[in-house]
């Protein structure tokens, strides 16, 4: 079965600092991996997803992230946070040729950015 | 459309009764997901429905659990004989045709069991 391991359970950062959120997953076959990110109170929200071609995908908000076939990861960068970025970022992947319903999840990294 | 809502946003009970919670999809999804989130832990599976069908079930859907679909469009969970290990965030989500990243999810519904 899958796995998704998001290293860092919390991670502080000053505002205007860069940060790194890492995440590996356990299978070596094809997957699909996705960012989602939770502000207080509210729902699960999309922040980027990678299902083929360029290694290296954006979201809109400033947020990349890299695929890493070799190491199984794929970590989510900003050069340059913000007070609006604190939430918890949860990285995910799905097998595109197995389960139809099932989006496998991470335990989740608070981002705190502090002024 | 609105979104994923899931009703309601907060529930508390006693151990042993019964609870219900409700999700309406957005309108055009035929695909509709239930997730538990515990403290600490990110979003786990239970089941999933495509219309009106339940086409998989986690491990973790005990036989106290029983979700529905009836007609395709909002979907209802049921908890019987409520434990406190139940308590959790139910998180709902509807995409169409399962497509990668298209998946919605509703603010969810957290159960707390005393």
């Amino acid at each position: 079965a899958q796995s998704v391991t998001q290293l860092d359970s919390q991670v502080p950062v000053f505002e205007e600092a860069p940060v790194e959120l890492r995440c590996n997953y356990s299978s070596s076959v094809s997957v699909y991996l996705f960012w989602y990110v939770q502000y207080p109170n509210q729902g699960l929200q999309l922040l980027l997803k990678y299902l083929s071609g360029s290694t290296l995908v954006e979201s809109i908000n400033g947020f990349e992230a890299e695929f890493n076939k070799s190491q199984t990861s794929f970590h989510l960068r900003k050069p340059s946070v913000h007070i609006s970025d604190t939430a918890e970022y949860f990285c995910a992947v799905s097998d595109p040729g197995g389960s139809q319903g099932n989006l496998i999840f991470g335990k989740g990294t608070k981002l705190s950015v502090k002024p | 459309d609105t979104g994923v809502s899931q009703d309601p946003r907060h529930k508390i009970t006693k151990r042993g009764q019964n609870v219900t919670f409700r999700c309406d999809p957005i309108s055009e999804h035929n695909r509709l997901y239930w997730y538990r989130q515990t403290l600490g832990q990110g979003p786990e599976f239970l089941t999933y429905f495509q219309n009106e069908a339940q086409l998989e079930k986690s491990r973790l859907l005990s036989d106290r659990f029983s979700a529905e679909r009836p007609k395709g469009s909002f979907s209802t969970l049921e908890i019987q004989r409520t434990e406190q290990g139940d308590s959790a965030m139910y998180l709902c989500a509807s995409s169409l045709d399962g497509r990668p990243g298209g998946y919605t999810f509703g603010s969810g519904t957290r159960l707390t069991v005393v």
